[in-house]
C-alpha cells in the first residue's frame, strides 16, 4: 500500500535560518507531488508541484522554493525563513488526472 | 478561475442529527470531488472520491453525491457523533492536476 512521510512534525526556527522540509512516498512511482501551506485560521494554499524529478512549478512568488531529487522525495526548502513563512506545510501525492490526494501529515513551523 | 465554496461555514448539532455539508464549484470541467476531514492541527484525512462520471460514492455513515452539471457536492453524515466534530473540506481536481479546496466547515457534534 501507498503511504506518505513527512518530516519533522514540528519545527521552531529563528528569522533568517534556513529549512528544510522534506517528504517521501512509498507504495507507487511517478506520483504528483504538491506543496500546500495552511496559514492560521486561513485556507489550503498551493505552493508548488512536481511532475516528474526536476520538474517543479511554483504557484505562489515567495521566499521558498522546492526541489525532487528522486521520483518519491519532495523537498521544501527556504534560505533565510520570515515570519510570515509560519503555518503548517501539508505534503501530498496523486497519481495522474482520475486519482484522489493522499496527504502527509504536516508540518508545523513557527518562525520566531 | 475554478471556485470553490462550502456551506455553511460553521456547524453546531447534537448528537444523533443527521447533516448536510454543501459544497459548490463554479467550473464543471472537473475530473473528480474529494471530501477530506481535519482535525484540528492534524493533516487531511480523506473521506470520500468521487470521480466526475460518478453519481454518488457511500462509505459508512457518509454519503457524497455530485452533480457536475450544477456545479454541486453534498456530504450527508448519518447519525452524528461527537467524534465526528471536525473541518470538512471539499475539493476539486481539474485539467491542471491541481486541487482547488474550498473554505471548509468546521463542524461540531456535541453530546
Amino acid at each position: 500500500s501507498q503511504t506518505i512521510h513527512q518530516w519533522p512534525a514540528t519545527l521552531v526556527q529563528p528569522v533568517g535560518s534556513p529549512l528544510s522540509l522534506e517528504c517521501t512516498v512509498e507504495g507507487t512511482s511517478n506520483p504528483n507531488l504538491y506543496w500546500y501551506r495552511q496559514a492560521a485560521g486561513r485556507g489550503l494554499q498551493l505552493l508548488f508541484y512536481s511532475v516528474g524529478i526536476g520538474q517543479i512549478s511554483s504557484e505562489v512568488p515567495q521566499n521558498l522554493s522546492a526541489s525532487r531529487p528522486q521520483d518519491r522525495q519532495f523537498i521544501l526548502s527556504s534560505k533565510k525563513l520570515l515570519l510570515s513563512d509560519s503555518g503548517f506545510y501539508l505534503c501530498a501525492w496523486s497519481v495522474r488526472r482520475g486519482g484522489g490526494y493522499t496527504f502527509g501529515s504536516g508540518t508545523r513551523l513557527t518562525v520566531v | 478561475k475554478q471556485e470553490v465554496t462550502q456551506i455553511p461555514a460553521a456547524l453546531s448539532v447534537p448528537e444523533g442529527e443527521n447533516l448536510v455539508l454543501n459544497c459548490s464549484f463554479t467550473d464543471s470541467a472537473i475530473y473528480n470531488l474529494q471530501w477530506f476531514r481535519q482535525d484540528p492541527g492534524k493533516g487531511l484525512t480523506s473521506l470520500l472520491l468521487i470521480q466526475s462520471s460518478q453519481r454518488e460514492q457511500t462509505s459508512g455513515r457518509l454519503n457524497a453525491s455530485l452533480d457536475k452539471s450544477s456545479g454541486r457536492s453534498t456530504l450527508y453524515i448519518a447519525a452524528s457523533q461527537p467524534g465526528d466534530s471536525a473541518t470538512y473540506l471539499c475539493a476539486v481536481k481539474a485539467d491542471t492536476d491541481k486541487l482547488i479546496f474550498g473554505t471548509g466547515t468546521r463542524l461540531q457534534v456535541f453530546p
